[in-house]
C-alpha cells in the first residue's frame, strides 16, 4: 500500500512566521502535489513537483514555495504565514506521468492566528 | 477549462437507505480520466474509482455503482443501504488525458453524506 506522511495533524502559527509543512511518500513516486482544502472550494493545487528538484506552480502559488531536494519528500513553505493561510493542507503523491491515482496523506489542518 | 460541480453540499440519510451522489463535469478534452475519492472525519482521501471516458460502462462494488453517462457529462455515484461508516465527504474529480504538465486533479467541491444510525 501505498503510505503518504505528514508532518503534523495540527499546527497553530503566529502571523508572520515561517512554517514548513513536510510530507514524505514511501512509493518510489516520481510526482508529489500540495493542495489546500476550503470548504466550499474544494480542493485547489498550490504546487506540483514532478520530480527532484522539479517545480511547477499549480493554481494558487502566491504566498507559497515548495522544496523538493529527495525523491521520497515535497515540503510547503509559508515564507510568511498569513491568517488567510489557515486551512487544511493535503499531500498527495502519483507514480509518475502515465498514471492517474494521487494517493493523499492525512492532511496538516494550519490555523494562523 | 474543467470544471466539476456537486450541486449537492450536505445529504442526510437514514441507514439502509439507498443514496446517490450526483456529478456534473465540463470539459473541452475529448478524452478525460473522472474520478470519485472519500474523505472520512480522519481527513485523509482514499481513492474509490477511475473512469475513462472512453468507456461508459456502468460499474459496481459491492454496495458503490457509478453511472457514467457521456451524453449528460456526469458521474454520479451511488451507495445502496448505506451505513454509518459511509459518512464522509464525497468528492469528484476529473483530469484530462493525454497528460500534459501537471495533469491537476481538478476537484469538485464536495458532498458531506450523513447516514443517521
Amino acid at each position: 500500500d501505498v503510505k503518504v506522511t505528514q508532518s503534523s495533524r495540527y499546527l497553530v502559527k503566529r502571523t508572520g512566521e515561517k512554517v514548513f509543512l513536510e510530507c514524505v511518500q514511501d512509493m518510489d513516486h516520481e510526482n508529489m502535489f500540495w493542495y489546500r482544502q476550503d470548504p466550499g472550494l474544494g480542493l485547489r493545487l498550490i504546487y506540483f513537483s514532478y520530480d527532484v528538484k522539479m517545480k511547477e506552480k499549480g493554481d494558487i502559488p502566491e504566498g507559497y514555495s515548495v522544496s523538493r531536494e529527495k525523491k521520497e519528500r515535497f515540503s510547503l513553505i509559508l515564507e510568511s504565514a498569513s491568517t488567510n493561510q489557515t486551512s487544511m493542507y493535503l499531500c498527495a503523491s502519483r507514480l509518475g506521468r502515465n498514471s492517474y491515482e494521487q494517493y493523499f496523506g492525512p492532511g496538516t489542518r494550519l490555523t494562523v492566528t | 477549462a474543467q470544471k466539476v460541480t456537486q450541486a449537492q453540499t450536505e445529504i442526510s440519510v437514514v441507514e439502509k437507505e439507498d443514496v446517490t451522489l450526483d456529478c456534473v463535469y465540463e470539459t473541452r478534452d475529448t478524452t478525460y480520466y473522472l474520478f470519485w475519492y472519500k474523505q472520512p472525519p480522519s481527513g485523509e482521501l482514499v481513492f474509490l474509482i477511475r473512469r475513462n471516458s472512453f468507456d461508459e460502462q456502468n460499474e459496481i462494488s459491492g454496495r458503490y455503482s457509478w453511472n457514467f453517462q457521456k451524453s449528460t457529462s456526469s458521474f454520479n455515484f451511488t451507495i445502496t443501504a448505506s451505513q454509518v461508516v459511509d459518512s464522509a465527504v464525497y468528492f469528484c474529480a476529473l483530469t484530462p488525458y493525454p497528460q500534459t504538465g501537471a495533469n491537476n486533479l481538478f476537484f469538485g467541491t464536495g458532498t458531506r453524506l450523513t447516514v443517521i444510525p
